[in-house]
Parts: C-alpha cells; structure tokens; sequence
C-alpha cells in the first residue's frame, strides 16, 4: 500500500544553519505531496505541496522538489530562526479520501 | 473566520466513561475527517465523512463512533474509554476530499487522558 517515510528525529539546529529533512514515498498512482507543519499546541498546517513530478512547492523560505526517480520529496531550508521550531510532517493524498502522513520530525532550533 | 474549532481542548476520562468531541468548520467544507496522534506514528484516520448525514471508517475506527448532522459539524463519540485511547485528536475538514490537490484544514486538537 501507499505509504510515507520521513527522517526521525529530533533535529537540533544553531539559528541560520541550513535545514533538510528526507521524506520518502511509495504509491501506486500519482500522488500530490505536501509538507505540513505543527506548532508547539496548534493543529497541523499547509506549508507547501506539489502535484506532479519536477514541480517545486516553496513557502516562508522552505521548499521542496517533487522527484518522481528517487520517489522523494525532501523538505529544505537555507537558515532556520527559532521560529521554525515544530514538527514537521510529510503527506502523500491519491485522490482519494485518505491523506497519509509521515510520523512527523520534530525541528529544535537553538538561538 | 474561525477555520475549524475543537471542543474540549482537554479531557481526563476514567476507564468505561463515555465522552463526545465536539468539530465545527465555518468554511463550508463538503469532508470532514477525525485522526488520533500518537508518538512516532504520525496521524491515523479513525472515521471520514463526505458529506452531511454520511460517515466511513478510516484505518482505525474500532471504539469510536461518528456523526455528522449538519454540514458544518462532525462528533466524534467514545462510549466506553479505555487508556489505549489516550491521544490527541485532531479534526480536519476539506473543500471536495476526492481532489488530488486537497488540502486538509486542522482545528487545534483535543489531549484526551483516559486512566
């Protein structure tokens, strides 16, 4: 079945260091892929996605590239702030009524 | 536009009590979904529903029970709670569900402790 699979964490980071974390997909179809972050306390949000292979979705300086090849969608940031501190979560939707999401990565960033 | 709401926040539940999560969304949203969280496991899909008077089992459906009366409203019910449902719910609505774009709308969660 279709599945998602994402860096463990935590990953600890010094403000302005450069940011990745790996996600990995399986699925039989042509998934959208999606980047969701959660706040310390908040519900999960839409930070970026992508809908096909090549495309590059990006927001708040984060991006990332769907790559049909290597069935990746890996998450970067060129300098995080304290602020991007949460959990990170990796998602692939079918089409159908099911998303599925990574276990999620937890981002601590140290000033 | 409040997006989507959770009520309560927080709940402590003894074993065998039964309790009901409450989910409103303002944004007129067809589907409405509730997911547990659990550490390392990310999100699991308990029950979905497409559309009002509609409910579906997702992937972990067993000890909950769902309805969906008015659209903009989606309960979530636990009848009899056991600590295997301690979690963190959270509710989330989407604009049609069957779109290969959706995006899901999260409320802020609700931290059940069942002892």
């Amino acid at each position: 079945g279709d599945s998602v699979t994402q860096m463990e964490g935590p990953v600890t980071l010094s403000e302005e260091a450069f940011l990745t974390i790996n996600c990995t997909y399986t699925a039989t179809g042509y998934p959208s892929l999606f980047w969701y972050v959660q706040y310390p306390g908040e519900g999960l949000q839409l930070l970026l996605k992508a809908t096909k292979a090549d495309d590059k979705g990006s927001n708040k300086g984060f991006e990332a590239t769907y790559r049909k090849e290597t069935t990746s969608f890996h998450l970067e940031k060129g300098s995080v702030q304290v602020s991007d501190s949460a959990v990170y979560f990796c998602a692939l939707h079918t089409g159908g009524f099911k998303t599925i999401f990574g276990a999620g990565t937890r981002l601590f960033v140290k000033a | 536009n409040a997006g989507v709401t959770q009520t309560p926040k927080f709940r402590v539940l003894k074993t065998g009590q039964s309790m009901t999560l409450l989910c409103a969304q303002d944004m007129n949203h067809e589907y409405m979904y509730w997911y547990r969280q659990d550490p390392g496991m990310g999100l699991r899909l308990i029950h979905y529903s497409v559309g009002e008077g509609t409910t579906a089992k997702g992937e972990v459906p067993d000890g909950y029970n769902v309805s969906r009366l008015k659209k903009q409203n989606f309960l979530l019910g636990l009848e009899s709670a056991a600590p295997s449902q301690t979690s963190v719910y959270f509710c989330a609505s989407s604009y049609s569900g069957g779109g290969i774009q959706e995006t899901q709308y999260f409320g802020p969660g609700t931290r059940l402790l069942v002892l």
